[in-house]
């Protein structure tokens, strides 16, 4: 299968800082990527679409200007969480399109935010 | 109503059982249909594809798609210790919009 790389794996950050996570498809180019927030023991949720050389699609109720995304190439998106709190920690994950027609969707390790 | 579900579990099978697993959809043009595995503190990893409708077999696990009941079921055979994850179902729709459900945990007791 097409692979996703994800980094960093885990980030422990204090409170009021920024972390910034990248998401990188290393086999094949991805036009549109999707990030995931999933809390323990619960469902994955979709945060936002990611699109190269546009601007990200946010789900309802994800703040756009607490959650920056950036796809500024074929094969990277960034997830930005900024002014982090507490309660942002939780695990986040990338994916992306791949297969013929896009039809598969594969993901990258995630990466497990903690903010003291 | 949900797009996708599944029973949340827990299912409990013993070692060298079938493990079966079942969802169902509600959008009838969904095209595409997926089983994820996800361990703890994992991310998710695609296990399975199904297209048509009938049984897909790869090893240990065969897919079953019925379009007509709407319903994706995803058989386990010999069940193993380490099969022991949450399965999540996915379907992809022709706007290439997937949808997940929230996941079965399956514990394979040895």
């Amino acid at each position: 299968g097409a692979v996703v790389s994800q980094h960093p794996s885990r980030v422990i950050c204090k409170s009021g800082t920024s972390v910034k996570i990248e998401c990188r498809s290393l086999d094949f180019q991805a036009t549109t990527m999707f990030w995931y927030r999933q809390f323990p023991k619960q469902s994955l949720m979709l945060m936002a679409t990611s699109n190269e050389g546009s601007k990200a699609t946010y789900e309802q109720g994800v703040e756009k200007d607490k959650f920056l995304i950036n796809h500024a190439s074929l094969t990277l998106s960034t997830l930005t969480v900024t002014s982090a709190h507490p309660e942002d920690s939780s695990f986040y994950i990338c994916s992306a399109r791949a297969g013929q027609g896009g039809e598969k969707l594969f993901f990258g390790s995630g990466t497990q935010l903690s903010v003291l | 109503q949900k797009e996708v579900e599944q029973n949340s579990g827990p299912l409990s099978v013993p070692e060298g059982a079938i493990a079966s697993l079942n969802c169902t959809y509600s959008d009838r043009v969904s095209q595409s249909f997926f089983w994820y595995r996800q361990y703890s503190g994992k991310s998710p990893e695609l296990i399975m594809s199904i297209y048509s409708n009938g049984d897909k077999e790869d090893g240990r696990f065969t897919a079953q798609l019925n379009k007509a009941s709407q319903y994706v079921s995803l058989l386990i055979r010999d069940s193993q210790p380490s099969d022991s994850a949450t399965y999540l179902c996915a379907v992809n729709n022709p706007g290439n919009q997937f949808y997940f459900g929230t996941g079965t945990s399956l514990t394979v007791i040895p």
